[in-house]
């Protein structure tokens, strides 16, 4: 069974630019989950998608976005990237129900330069 | 408010010595989960073990044992005998009910020298 998988593992953008992130879940998981990780503020919580549609939603600004499509592949995007973005970005997929366990891919370092 | 304390950011040791990590969680659900997992340098966070709040017995698999005790808060993580293979930063995380958000501690980087 292949794992998770992001697309692409590494990025470098220009401040003002914007990013678009890919997430493949594990084969019959509907949740998608992102994080950012930062060495100052750590893991933090995005937001988490299920069935096409957001169902939680961190404290970021509204420059963070997602989606999820009909297969469970999820993109984020990134709109006037700031230098304060550069992290690693990972990825989290669940089969979605309460009590099962979360695997998460190995992650898209982003750098804005 | 959910919160995950790893007070020690860094610990070094010396393969074979016996390591605990720590981590002191805070919460007002009375259902929740906690976790531990793994990070290599590769990124990819391994997931180590799962607890949810009604279940306080100790675990061991292997060299790893992990400690839950709600009166302190606490689920700490024993790593008997350490390798090399070690060496990695460890995260403890809280979940609510539903597993759909993770609330990470800042982890711990876990050095074992040779």
């Amino acid at each position: 069974k292949a794992g998770v998988t992001q697309t692409p593992r590494y990025l470098i953008k220009t401040r003002g630019q914007q990013v678009t992130l890919s997430c493949s879940p594990i084969s019959g998981h509907r949740s998608v989950s992102w994080y950012q990780q930062t060495p100052g503020q750590g893991l933090q919580f995005l937001f988490e998608y299920f069935s096409e549609t957001q169902r939680n939603k961190g404290n970021f600004p509204g420059r963070f976005s997602g989606r999820q499509f009909s297969n469970s592949r999820s993109e984020m995007n990134v709109s006037t990237l700031e230098l304060g973005d550069s992290a690693l970005y990972l990825c989290a997929s669940k089969e979605g129900s309460p009590n099962t366990e979360a695997f998460f891919g190995q992650g898209t370092r982003l750098t804005v330069v | 408010a959910q919160k995950v304390t790893q007070a020690q950011t860094e610990i070094s040791v010396v393969e074979k010595e016996d390591v605990t990590l720590d981590c002191v969680y805070e919460t007002r659900d009375t259902t929740y989960y906690l976790f531990w997992y793994k990070q290599p340098p590769s990124g990819e966070l391994v997931f180590l073990i799962r607890r949810n709040s009604f279940d306080e017995q100790n675990e061991i698999s292997g060299r790893y044992s992990w400690n839950f005790q709600k009166s302190t808060s606490s689920f700490n993580f024993t790593i008997t005998a350490s390798q090399v293979v070690d060496s990695a930063v460890y995260f403890c995380a809280l979940s609510e009910w539903n597993f759909n958000k993770f609330y990470f501690g800042s982890g711990t980087k876990l050095n074992v020298k040779p």
